[in-house]
């Protein structure tokens, strides 16, 4: 079986501050993850991915992720967010070309 | 492309009803998925098929049917609605499974009083 933490359900960042969002997973086998980024009142997109090679994955909008597997880790960082960047974002987990296991979301409040 | 499609965007049933949540892609996808949305509790997987005729059960299937005739469409079925199956339905399609890119649709607000 295949589930994912994510540590918390809100981060309040100020515009121009660094951001990192905590994952978590566990698995018995090899796994692929992702993280999604859902925007208000829409549906979810894909941010980026790991499924093999560089640990460091780059995304889109300037996010990054990096996969730790000896700590089942895959924590999502930007350097500096923008007012824009205000959205749930969603840590997933699949062992291949099973079903996807999502996070419960971690919410990302950028103020002024 | 249209991508993943939904409707309807927004729906209130009656305790005991029953209803079709419309899903399509023109994606040439084989993968189509079904998940709730509930505030906390993030996105769970209530059906997914893997291609037309085929159809298994996610992490929380009661009270939901699917079927899946065809590459494009994957409708979900609420057989008697319940409060409990109060949230927002998403349909998600990806060229053959979880570890490639789900591409999802904009969402159903169900509302079941």
């Amino acid at each position: 079986a295949q589930s994912v933490t994510q540590l918390d359900s809100q981060v309040p960042v100020f515009e121009e501050a660094p951001v990192e969002l905590r994952c978590n997973y566990s698995s018995s086998v090899s796994v692929y993850l992702f993280w999604y980024v859902q925007y208000p009142n829409q549906g979810l997109q894909l941010l980026l991915k790991y499924l093999s090679g560089s640990t460091l994955v780059k995304g889109i909008n300037g996010f990054e992720a990096e996969f730790n597997k000896s700590q089942t880790s895959f924590h999502l960082r930007k350097p500096s967010v923008h007012i824009s960047d205000t959205a749930e974002y969603f840590c997933a987990v699949t062992s291949g070309y099973s079903t996807l296991t999502f996070g419960k979301g971690t919410m990302l409040l950028v103020s002024p | 492309n249209a991508g993943v499609t939904q409707t309807p965007k927004f729906q209130v049933l009656k305790t005991g009803q029953s209803m079709t949540l419309q899903c399509a892609q023109d994606m040439n996808h084989e993968y189509m998925s079904w998940y709730r949305q509930d505030p906390g509790m993030g996105l769970r997987l209530i059906h997914y098929s893997v291609g037309a005729g085929i159809t298994d059960q996610g992490e929380v299937p009661n009270g939901y049917n699917v079927s899946r005739s065809t590459t494009e469409d994957f409708p979900l079925r609420l057989l008697s609605a319940a409060p409990s199956q109060t949230s927002v339905y998403f349909c998600a399609s990806s060229t053959t499974g979880g570890r490639d890119e789900q591409f999802f649709g904009p969402g159903t607000r169900l509302t079941v009083l």
